[in-house]
């Protein structure tokens, strides 16, 4: 299967505990992507990469949460000292652009956290 | 700031009663319209992407169409597999963020048999 995966794909944890997840892209796209979303909402904007170029943040994105992709590749979200509010399901798309700045974005199957 | 809002949130279809679903846009710069399906407890997935006023797309069942505020995904004949929330997105040209998506809460489609 070439699409987009994550890891895990469940997480629970206890509020203060760090969490790690991961996201492996469609190979040779030079875009990815991180959105959080919660129950009842559509997908909400994190983060993005372009190649290992951390491009934009959201204002969403407190200083406890931390992306990285290094080498261009898969990337990881780290969230620091976790609250009960970050309970979502994170999801991870990637892209690759094209002519006329075109691209479009497939999603992951994503990573739902439980903080209890 | 980009908006986009879709009604309605919920929609109850009897298999093969035909209908639409709406999506309202604000967006600097529109650089795209995408509609995604989300089954429960997965990613979306990809469905159509709309650039220009007047555009259509049509797979299946599913034909999507947009205007210059607004862009419509019409269902004909849905099926009960047809079930899933509808998503639409915009990606503007504004600033340093139009790669990001900005999502609607999306529409909840159930197609009774």
């Amino acid at each position: 299967d070439t699409g987009v995966s994550q890891d895990p794909r469940h997480k629970i944890t206890k509020r203060g505990q760090n969490v790690t997840f991961r996201c492996d892209p469609i190979s040779e796209h030079n875009r990815l992507y991180w959105y959080r979303q919660t129950l009842g909402q559509g997908p909400e904007f994190l983060t993005y990469f372009q190649n290992e170029a951390q491009l934009e943040k959201s204002r969403l994105l407190s200083d406890r949460f931390s992306a990285e992709r290094p080498k261009g590749s898969f990337s990881t979200l780290e969230i620091q000292r976790t609250e009960q509010g970050d309970s979502a399901m994170y999801l991870c798309a990637s892209s690759l652009v094209a002519a006329g700045n075109k691209e479009t974005q497939y999603f992951g199957p994503g990573t739902r956290l439980l903080v209890l | 700031e980009d908006q986009v809002t879709q009604s309605p949130e919920a929609l109850r279809l009897q298999e093969g009663e035909s209908s639409s679903l709406n999506c309202s846009y604000t967006v600097s710069g529109l650089r795209g319209l995408f509609w995604y399906r989300q089954d429960p407890g997965k990613g979306p997935e990809f469905l159509f992407t709309l650039y220009s006023a007047g555009e259509e797309k049509e797979k299946e069942r599913l034909k999507a169409t947009l205007t210059k505020k607004e862009s419509f995904l019409h269902i004909t004949a849905p099926k009960p597999e047809d079930s899933a929330t509808y998503l639409c997105a915009a990606r503007g040209a504004g600033g340093t963020s139009y790669g990001k998506l900005t999502f609607g809460q999306g529409t909840i489609l159930t197609v009774h048999p």
